[in-house]
């Protein structure tokens, strides 16, 4: 099955400066890669998502980027505010299957 | 707005009791899933329903079973809970697999506490 694994598992970072979050995967045949925010006490919800036949996307100040080759993604979080303070879980799917494989996630903290 | 429920917030049960645990969905999703969040290791997909009646196990099934009765409920069960199944249980629901629309929706969780 598809192994995710997160890093770094904790990040601190001034507010107004950049976060990036690495993901690497097993399964070359992962064609879904979405990216998870959960605010403390709250349910996980969709920040942004990518597929397999796209590189990047973004969407205002997060982004996502896609190594097929290398089997990694990332999420960079530009401008970080001090509601982006959560954790964060990458997750990817296998090709034709119906679940998510979860990062261990990363606990951002953005420092006023 | 997607509505994804769970029947409780916080359970304290005793070992070797049995728990149930039920999630509800208004969106009509095929999908629906049970992990367990614990801290360290993100989530952990124990069974999944692509269906009413039909499920499959995930990653860590032990200890563990699932009822789909009805497309909008996924009930999980531990049949004699034990101290190590405490922890944060997450029920979400989806459309199928590869389509545009195949985003997973949480619930709010349940922290069960076993004692």
């Amino acid at each position: 099955g598809e192994n995710v694994e997160q890093h770094p598992s904790t990040l601190s970072v001034q507010e107004g400066d950049s976060a990036v979050i690495k993901c690497t995967y097993s399964d070359s045949a992962s064609n879904y890669f979405p990216w998870y925010k959960q605010e403390l006490g709250k349910r996980p919800q969709l920040i942004i998502d990518i597929r397999s036949n796209v590189g990047e996307k973004k969407d205002q100040r997060i982004a996502v980027t896609l190594n097929k080759t290398a089997k990694h993604f990332s999420l960079h979080i530009t401008e970080t505010q001090p509601e982006d303070s959560a954790v964060y879980f990458c997750a990817a799917r296998e090709g034709g299957d119906y679940k998510l494989s979860f990062g261990a996630g990363t606990t951002v903290t953005v420092r006023a | 707005d997607v509505k994804v429920t769970q029947s409780s917030r916080y359970l304290v049960k005793r070992t070797g009791e049995k728990v149930f645990l039920e999630c509800v969905q208004d969106m009509d999703h095929e999908n629906m899933f049970w992990y367990r969040q614990d801290p360290g290791l993100g989530l952990r997909l124990i069974y999944f329903s692509y269906d009413v009646k039909m499920k499959e196990k995930g990653d860590i099934p032990e200890g563990y079973s699932v009822s789909r009765e009805k497309k909008e409920r996924f009930s999980l069960i531990l049949e004699s809970a034990s101290t190590n199944q405490t922890s944060m249980y997450l029920c979400a629901s989806s459309f199928p697999s590869g389509g545009a629309q195949e985003t997973q929706y949480f619930g709010p969780g349940t922290r069960l506490l076993v004692l």
